[in-house]
């Protein structure tokens, strides 16, 4: 099953407003990362957390980490109509699985401008 | 920094016929690969993965199977195709295991 789930699905917002996604997983993490998905492309890396880290800072974007409720969000502040995509955490549990992703089912998110 | 090459962009195939999915690598050497799958509207589910030339890890059982036949190429093939092999195969690489760098992605249709 997958590790990672995302809320809301979907979300739809104004040119300027933030946007918050959320992540929740179930197992211990050895990190957590936030991937972006443009409509029939590839996935780009945007930031990740260590499982000792709370927070974390990257131009637009801040990613929060709460261990003990396995639960992360991302917040992407003044959006814009190019931040329009889909959104995927990804959780690395480590040990011999390091390196190997499970993604959860992504956000997508549409900024109208 | 890494590029990933990954072609077709689409592919439209019979069912029962044979697939041959071709990635490469530049700029690195020496990377983890991967090949996930991803059904429409929904996350990524990982197929196989790589740490070296014929080190080939299966994640799922399925109809396919992947081969590294060199060091920053991996390809995905299967003999026969199911209508459930239709989705998005994109290509992944990583020499940090803490970033993936994913590649344009093929877009497979079984019919």
């Amino acid at each position: 099953s997958q590790q990672g789930e995302e809320d809301p699905q979907a979300l739809s917002i104004q040119e300027g407003e933030n946007a918050t996604m959320n992540c929740s997983y179930k197992t211990s993490i050895n990190n957590l990362q936030w991937y972006r998905q443009n409509s029939g492309r590839g996935l780009v890396h945007l930031i990740l957390i260590r499982s000792n880290e709370r927070e974390k800072h990257s131009g637009r974007l801040r990613v929060t980490l709460d261990t003990s409720k396995k639960s992360s969000s991302l917040l992407i502040t003044a959006s814009r109509a190019a931040d329009t995509a889909s959104y995927f955490c990804a959780t690395d549990v480590g040990g011999t699985s390091y390196g190997k992703l499970t993604f959860g089912q992504g956000t997508i998110l549409t900024v109208h401008p | 920094s890494q590029t990933i090459h990954q072609w077709p962009a689409t592919l439209v195939q019979p069912v029962g016929s044979p697939l041959s999915l071709e990635c490469t690598v530049e700029g690195t050497s020496n990377p983890n690969l991967y090949w996930y799958r991803q059904a429409a509207g929904r996350g990524l589910q990982l197929l196989f993965y790589s740490v070296g030339i014929g080190q080939i890890s299966s994640e799922v059982p399925q109809n396919l199977s992947a081969s590294r036949p060199q060091d920053r190429q991996f390809i995905l093939s299967s003999k026969k195709l199911l209508l459930s092999d239709s989705g998005f195969y994109l290509c992944a690489c990583t020499t940090t295991r803490e970033k993936l760098f994913f590649g344009s992605g093929t877009q497979l249709s079984v019919l």
